[in-house]
């Protein structure tokens, strides 16, 4: 079964700093990778998605790179703001369960004005 | 554009009473519906899927159950709730077998006393 890990669990940044959020997946064989980010109480916001064929994908300051082969992905996230304090998740879709998504714990992010 | 639908907000319910949450997507066909609970301090459970109308896969035995009536309405229901089901309930939907995003609602908080 595909396990998501996400480290860390929490992360506090000073506003203006650069920061890189990690995910790591057991299973690399996948069509694609998702980043997501969660206000308190509110739903998933989708932010990036990487097809397993391709290596990054940037939106903004957000740029979220793709390692299939060691089972890993990043989310940079350039010059950091308060408004970006939340939780960020990722999120794989195997090829082995097709329709199924996998999701992390999680990485909560406070950015300190 | 797409968007997605969920009621109530918020719920509280005691012990032993029924439930029906409702989810329903706009500006799209045929879409793979997803329930997921979150509950505090975890990740997100997937609990059932679904590819059509009427076709419902569940992931994790319990005293929940989903129904499809509808292309783009999937309903969550208990006839008997448990402490432990309180939790924040969201539903997503994606198009396509494999290469498409996943899109969030707004979510249920709902409160098992």
């Amino acid at each position: 079964k595909q396990e998501v890990t996400q480290i860390p669990a929490a992360l506090s940044v000073p506003e203006g700093e650069n920061l890189v959020l990690n995910c790591s997946f057991t299973d690399s064989a996948i069509y694609n990778l998702q980043w997501f980010r969660q206000d308190p109480g509110k739903g998933l916001t989708s932010l990036l998605l990487i097809q397993s064929s391709q290596r990054e994908q940037t939106s903004g300051r957000l740029n979220a790179s793709l390692d299939k082969s060691s089972g890993r992905s990043t989310l940079y996230i350039a010059a950091s703001q308060p408004g970006d304090s939340a939780t960020y998740l990722c999120a794989v879709r195997p090829i082995r369960t097709g329709n199924q998504f996998y999701f992390g714990t999680g990485t909560s992010l406070t950015v300190i004005p | 554009s797409q968007t997605i639908h969920q009621w109530p907000a918020t719920l509280v319910q005691p012990v032993g009473s029924p439930l029906s949450l409702e989810c329903t997507v706009e500006g799209t066909s045929n879409p793979n519906l997803y329930w997921y609970r979150q509950a505090a301090g975890r990740g997100l459970q997937l609990l059932f899927y679904s590819v059509g109308i009427g076709q419902i896969s569940s992931e994790v035995p319990q005293n929940l159950s989903a129904s499809r009536p509808q292309d783009r309405q999937f309903i969550l229901s208990s006839k008997k709730l448990l402490l432990s089901d309180s939790g924040f309930y969201l539903c997503a939907w994606s198009v396509g077998l494999a290469h498409n995003e996943q899109f969030f609602g707004p979510g249920t908080r709902l409160t098992v006393l």
